[in-house]
């Protein structure tokens, strides 16, 4: 799977959107960009996947560069309930023998009042 | 929604006892999964589960087992737990092997000590 690089941190205002990027330079033409989140104490929550089209649903958005070596998740509208670590993740999305999802450090999104 | 169900929040046990960590799903997906957290080392798969009575090993398999004896239920099993296999324990499951059109479902999670 294609390694993928995070900040460590972010912080956003509440109300506002947040823009978080992801690089993964190294990625093949089969593999999906994932996103999941962990809330403390909680045990991770899949966001929003996508190949090369951006996408969007009821969470938030995902855009992916046309030579997709880098992707940013946008959360809208931020709340203090999306403080999280969020994780990108690339992998292919069926086939081969790696079952496992490798989650990373992630970046720390802290929304604040 | 899938719904994985962990049934311990919060498990205290001493050196050397036996241990048994329960995980249910109820969307009869295939693959079940077992991870631990630790701070700085990120989530590690210890085994999973890609049909009932199927199993092999993640990447931190010593000092664990595991049984799937019916599609929703896979069991962590610490043989003779030991005071570094204090952590949060994550099951997550999954409808295709790579992950279903929706990736991933994890549990709440068990955090375990051990005295």
């Amino acid at each position: 799977d294609a390694k993928t690089t995070q900040p460590t941190s972010m912080d956003c205002a509440e109300g506002r959107a947040a823009n978080l990027p992801c690089n993964h330079s190294t990625i093949s033409g089969n593999e999906y960009v994932y996103w999941y989140r962990q809330i403390h104490s909680q045990g991770p929550q899949y966001i929003i996947h996508g190949l090369k089209n951006n996408e969007t649903n009821e969470m938030a958005s995902l855009i992916i560069t046309e030579d997709r070596k880098s992707s940013t998740l946008i959360l809208p509208h931020a709340t203090l309930r999306d403080t999280a670590v969020y994780y990108c993740i690339v992998r292919v999305q069926r086939g081969g023998s790696n079952y496992k999802l490798t989650f990373g450090k992630g970046t720390l999104l802290t929304v604040n009042p | 929604d899938v719904k994985v169900t962990q049934s311990s929040r919060y498990l205290v046990k001493r050196t050397g006892e036996k241990v048994f960590l329960e995980c249910v799903q109820d969307m009869d997906h295939e693959n079940m999964f077992w991870y631990r957290q630790d701070p700085g080392l990120g989530l590690r798969l210890i085994y999973f589960s890609y049909d009932v009575k199927m199993k092999e090993k993640g990447d931190i398999p010593e000092g664990y087992s595991v049984s799937r004896e019916k599609k929703e239920r896979f069991s962590l099993i610490l043989e003779s737990a030991s005071t570094n296999q204090t952590s949060m324990y994550l099951c997550a499951s999954s409808l295709f092997p790579q992950g279903a059109i929706n990736g991933y479902t994890f549990g709440s999670g068990t955090r375990l000590t051990v005295v």
